[in-house]
């Protein structure tokens, strides 16, 4: 089955800084790759995703991109603010129609 | 907006006990999981369905069984709970045409 590696576990910048967080997975026939975002205390919600036919993809401060090569792909954060700060976890599977496996997630801490 | 209900926030059960965890969600989604979150693990799929009275396997559906009478409902069963089933359980539910998951708020469950 599909395996996602995400890394890093934990990550701390400063305001306005950008921020990026990195998955590698397993199965060559993924095909689409969501972003989901928990704040503490909250239920994850996508912010993002992207299909293997798109080498990127971009909403306001944020950006996904993709490397069907080297299957991994990214999360991309500019300008960031505190109120970035939360768990972001990656998935994958083989169609948007089908199970997601996700990684293991990103604190992400902005620090004003 | 979709409402994805899960019937506790906190529940705290004895070893040995039958747990229920509740998810009702409201928009009439085919597609209904229950997740299982534990820090430092991410995400992992217990169970999900497709349709009413159909159930899948996901990856840790061990100790686990699940109940899809209504399209509406889907009923998370620990049929002896155990100390390490103690976590934070996700329900979440996506339209058949749909890629987006929506999640509900989570139980957190403790086994003593």
């Amino acid at each position: 089955g599909e395996n996602v590696e995400q890394h890093p576990s934990t990550l701390s910048v400063q305001e306005g800084d950008s921020a990026v967080i990195k998955c590698t997975y397993s199965d060559s026939a993924s095909n689409y790759f969501p972003w989901y975002k928990q704040e503490l205390g909250k239920r994850p919600q996508l912010i993002i995703d992207i299909r293997s036919n798109v080498g990127e993809k971009k909403d306001q401060r944020i950006a996904v991109t993709l490397n069907k090569t080297a299957k991994h792909f990214s999360l991309h954060i500019t300008e960031t603010q505190p109120e970035d700060s939360a768990v972001y976890f990656c998935a994958a599977s083989d169609s948007g129609y089908s199970t997601l496996t996700f990684g293991k997630g990103t604190m992400l801490l902005v620090s004003p | 907006d979709v409402k994805v209900t899960q019937s506790s926030r906190y529940l705290v059960k004895r070893t040995g006990e039958k747990v229920f965890l509740e998810c009702v969600q409201d928009m009439d989604h085919e597609n209904m999981f229950w997740y299982r979150q534990d820090p430092g693990l991410g995400l992992r799929l217990i169970y999900f369905s497709y349709d009413v009275k159909m159930k899948e396997k996901g990856d840790i559906p061990e100790g686990y069984s699940v109940s899809r009478e209504k399209k509406e409902r889907f009923s998370l069963i620990l049929e002896s709970a155990s100390t390490n089933q103690t976590s934070m359980y996700l329900c979440a539910s996506r339209g058949a045409g749909g890629e987006k998951l929506f999640f509900g708020s989570g139980t957190q469950l403790s086994v003593l």
